[in-house]
């Protein structure tokens, strides 16, 4: 089975700086990548996706992701934090279950604090 | 607009009580998912569902119950031999199993008595 690790419950920055939110997945083989933002009570958004097609995904918000198949990793970053970034954020792996379907698993959540 | 509805936003129950949470989507979408989610744990699937009349257990499925007799409709329901059911419940489809977009509802918030 697929497992999903997120390095750090809690990341805290200050606005303006680099965030940088990890994400590294058991598979051997390349399976899809999302990155999900969650604000409070609410459900998940999607903020990019990995489609093999580049190792540089760009998604919305100015946040980008790179798959490096080495080291089986998917980190999201962004150059410059903002206020509005404070959210919960979800890495997520799909890849095939013993069923013959792509089911998705998420990783536990980065809460990423933003400070003045 | 199309989306994902949950009903109810919050819900208390008393222990040994059965209670149904309730996903309509409205998107055509042929995968609806279940998933569960506790602060620290993130997100663990109950059951899943691909096509009407068949869905799937997921890693916690114990003490839940759907079903899916309409393609738009995924009811979840928590039954009394669920041991800690407070938490939230979030309701998720895509067009195809897992290769696609998981497009979410606003979640359900379960509280037991």
């Amino acid at each position: 089975a697929q497992s999903v690790t997120q390095l750090g419950s809690h990341v805290s920055v200050s606005e303006g700086a680099l965030v940088l939110l990890r994400c590294n997945y058991s598979s051997s083989v390349p399976p899809y990548l999302f990155w999900y933002v969650q604000y409070p009570n609410q459900g998940l958004q999607l903020l990019l996706k990995y489609t093999s097609a580049a190792t540089l995904v760009k998604g919305i918000n100015g946040f980008e992701a790179e798959f490096k198949k080495s080291e089986t990793s998917f980190h999201l970053t962004k150059p410059s934090a903002h206020m509005s970034d404070a959210a919960e954020y979800f890495c997520a792996v799909s890849d095939l279950s013993s069923g013959g379907s792509y089911i998705p698993t998420f990783g536990r959540g980065t809460s990423l604090i933003v400070h003045p | 607009d199309g989306g994902i509805t949950q009903s109810p936003k919050y819900l208390f129950r008393k222990e040994g009580q059965n209670v149904t949470l309730s996903c309509e989507q409205n998107l055509n979408h042929d995968a609806m998912y279940w998933y569960r989610q506790d602060p620290g744990q993130g997100l663990r699937l109950i059951y899943y569902s691909q096509i009407v009349n068949d869905f799937q257990k997921g890693d916690i499925a114990e003490g839940y119950s759907v079903s899916r007799e309409k393609k738009e409709s995924f009811p979840l329901t928590v039954t009394s031999a669920q041991k800690n059911p407070t938490a939230f419940y979030l309701c998720a489809s895509s067009t195809y199993t897992g290769s696609e977009v998981l497009t979410f509802g606003a979640g359900s918030r379960l509280t037991v008595l």
